[in-house]
């Protein structure tokens, strides 16, 4: 079945402690990105990566990092997480069409993160 | 800057009353525009993309068209299981192509 997956699903920590939430895809999609949710903003986009070791600034990455070393993977970190980063995130992933427009994004099933 | 407005934030209808969405973009130029459909505590789920001004595609009660400054989502009959909240997506061509910009969604209710 084609799928994105996260983890975990629902986090709970504490100011500075350093985390990583995974994302994985099964589809062999070239593109993948990082949103978060928050209620009345919408879902902004953190970072983005359109291939292997190819990675750039989405509208919100203070705060966050990113690494893809495989094209399935594209795993989220946080080095020292602050209460203003307590969201609800997405990881997504896409296939490339010709002349830079993208296919549809399929989107994993969320991480909720809270962080005290 | 790039901006995506949704309206309304919150609809209401009862089943079988016809309604629509509306998604007004300002971008730099259009490479595709997106719509999803996002159940509560689910990631959202893909249901159209157009590409150019004109252009319209149908599923089952829903029909998305698309001008040059925003696109419509027409719900026609809905039932129940339409309930859920609709975003659109933008894909800019010109500067930041490799970029999404989210609306922040119409909460659809419909009730029996």
């Amino acid at each position: 079945e084609a799928q994105v997956t996260q983890n975990p699903r629902y986090l709970i920590t504490v100011t500075g402690k350093k985390l990583t939430v995974t994302c994985s895809q099964n589809m062999n999609h070239e593109y993948m990105s990082w949103y978060r949710q928050d209620p009345g903003l919408g879902l902004r986009q953190i970072y983005y990566s359109m291939n292997v070791e190819v990675t750039d600034k989405g509208d919100v990455p203070e705060g966050y990092k990113v690494s893809r070393k495989e094209k399935r993977n594209f795993p989220l970190i946080l080095e020292s997480p602050s209460p203003n980063q307590t969201s609800l995130y997405f990881c997504a992933s896409s296939s490339i069409k010709a002349g830079s427009s993208y296919n549809e994004q399929f989107f994993g099933p969320g991480t909720r993160l809270t962080v005290l | 800057e790039d901006q995506v407005t949704q309206s309304p934030e919150a609809l209401r209808l009862q089943e079988g009353e016809s309604s629509s969405l509306n998604c007004s973009y300002t971008v730099s130029g259009l490479r595709g525009l997106f719509w999803y459909r996002q159940d509560p505590g689910k990631g959202p789920e893909f249901l159209f993309t157009l590409y150019s001004a004109g252009e319209e595609k149908e599923k089952e009660r829903l029909k998305a068209t698309l001008t040059k400054k925003e696109s419509f989502l027409h719900i026609t009959a809905p039932k129940p299981e339409d309930s859920a909240t609709y975003l659109c997506a933008v894909q800019d061509s010109l500067y930041n192509f490799n970029k999404f910009y989210f609306g922040s969604g119409t909460k659809l209710n419909v009730k029996p």
